[in-house]
């Protein structure tokens, strides 16, 4: 069954600094692997994903994630963090044989504060 | 595009009630729909999972028969949370796919609160 880890309840950086985000996965087979992120109250709006190709992967809100296959790791970064970043973030994983299933890690708060 | 909305965004309802909630692709046709529940600062939890045209697969430990679902077209699927009590107070998204194996779109998702 495939798994995904995000190790950090929150984590807590300053704007102008780089801000990293951890996901690590367990999958059986070639992982697709997603970040979204969560305003309060609000539904899941989709950031990256990583399917095949670079492991470099940029999306929306000049985040990238960086997929790391010997550490099965897919960690969500910014270079530069700002107040408005501050939200819940979500690593995901689908795999082949799954359908289009997602699998959601327990979320990371993120406040940037000034 | 890929837009998913859903209404009511929130809802009061008194114990034992039965709620509707709907879920609507309003720019592409959704063969797949998607049922999660989130509680607060948790992660969502996928409820079921809905295909136009046939039963509803649920999860493990979700009651199929409190939680209702029907996907009669392409673009509307409906959850019903029949005799709701107050432990089915959560906030519920779903989400919809042009096809089995493609991407995921999120609704705003809908705060359900049963006193």
């Amino acid at each position: 069954a495939q798994s995904v880890a995000q190790p950090e309840d929150q984590v807590n950086v300053a704007e102008g600094n780089p801000l990293t985000v951890k996901c690590t996965y367990s999958v059986s087979g070639n992982p697709y692997l997603f970040w979204y992120v969560q305003y309060p109250n609000r539904g899941l709006q989709f950031l990256l994903k990583y399917i095949t190709g670079d492991n470099l992967v940029k999306g929306s809100y000049g985040f990238e994630a960086e997929f790391n296959k010997s550490q099965t790791s897919f960690h969500l970064k910014k270079p530069s963090a700002l107040v408005s970043d501050s939200a819940l973030y979500f690593c995901a994983v689908r795999w082949g044989g799954g359908g289009n299933k997602l699998t959601f890690g327990t979320g990371t708060q993120l406040k940037v504060e000034l | 595009g890929a837009v998913v909305s859903q209404h009511p965004s929130w809802v009061i309802c008194k114990s034992g009630t039965s709620v509707k909630i709907e879920c609507r692709s309003l720019d592409f046709q959704a063969t797949t729909m998607f049922w999660y529940r989130q509680f607060p600062k948790q992660s969502l939890m996928l409820m079921a999972t809905s295909n136009e045209g046939s039963k509803a697969t649920y999860e493990q430990g979700v009651e199929k028969d409190k939680f209702l679902i029907n996907h009669a077209s392409l673009t509307l699927s409906t959850l019903t949370v029949t005799s709701a009590h107050p432990e089915d107070s959560s906030f519920y998204i779903c989400s919809a796919s042009p096809d089995r194996t493609g991407e995921q779109y999120f609704g705003p998702g809908t705060r359900l609160t049963v006193t």
